[in-house]
């Protein structure tokens, strides 16, 4: 599986946006770049989704680079409801759909 | 959007004693399902892939015959934990894969603490 590489924990402040990277620097050409948020005792959410072009949705951006080595999970204002563990996933189609999860970094917001 | 429930959202069951936890697709079908367990503090590690129709393909390191999975429908996939352990003890969280818009939904999880 293509790993991929995250800060442990990141902290922010509350309404300010945030800029959560991601390392993939194995990527293969037809891997998808997936990114899901934990909060404490609940299942992972979906967040958003790309595979080249940058994307945009009600939760956040995300800014892929050109070589796709690495990318950016954008939160414009953060909330205090934003705070969880955010998981930056790839994820091969066709093989089995299954996510493997990295350590992903814990995204603290202050008040 | 596209939901995922698990029942029950926790269970507490004594040492030697099974227990079945249900994950359910509410608003569309799915063929595959996945089983995770989280311990506190950690990530989520794959236990199995759960084909409606067939049988479960599991993780190295997980015993199918203590874990035991079931996809009879295309909306339900159950984890039974057999003669279950105190080590057992974790956060079970299922997903499932809708195959028409390359995502995949998460159940909540259930806490079970074996005693």
């Amino acid at each position: 599986d293509a790993k991929t590489t995250q800060p442990n924990s990141m902290e922010s402040n509350e309404e300010e946006p945030v800029h959560l990277p991601c390392n993939h620097s194995t990527i293969s050409g037809t891997d998808y770049i997936h990114w899901y948020r934990q909060l404490p005792s609940q299942g992972p959410e979906y967040v958003i989704h790309g595979l080249t072009s940058n994307v945009n949705n009600r939760m956040a951006s995300l800014a892929i680079a050109e070589d796709r080595k690495s990318s950016t999970l954008i939160l414009h204002r953060a909330t205090l409801r934003d705070a969880a563990v955010y998981y930056c996933i790839l994820r091969a189609p066709n093989a089995g759909n299954m996510l493997t999860f990295g350590g992903g970094t814990r995204l603290m917001v202050k008040p | 959007g596209a939901v995922v429930s698990q029942h029950p959202s926790r269970v507490i069951c004594k040492s030697g004693t099974s227990v079945k936890i249900e994950c359910r697709s509410l608003d569309f079908q799915a063929t595959t399902m996945f089983w995770y367990r989280q311990f506190p503090k950690k990530s989520l590690m794959l236990m199995a892939t759960s084909n409606e129709g067939s049988k479960a393909t599991y993780e190295q390191g997980v015993e199918k015959d203590k874990f035991l999975i079931n996809h009879a429908s295309l909306t339900l996939s159950t984890l039974t934990v057999t003669s279950a352990h105190p080590e057992d003890s974790s956060f079970y969280i299922c997903s499932a894969d809708r195959t028409d818009n390359n995502e995949q939904y998460f159940g909540p999880g259930t806490r079970l603490t074996v005693t």
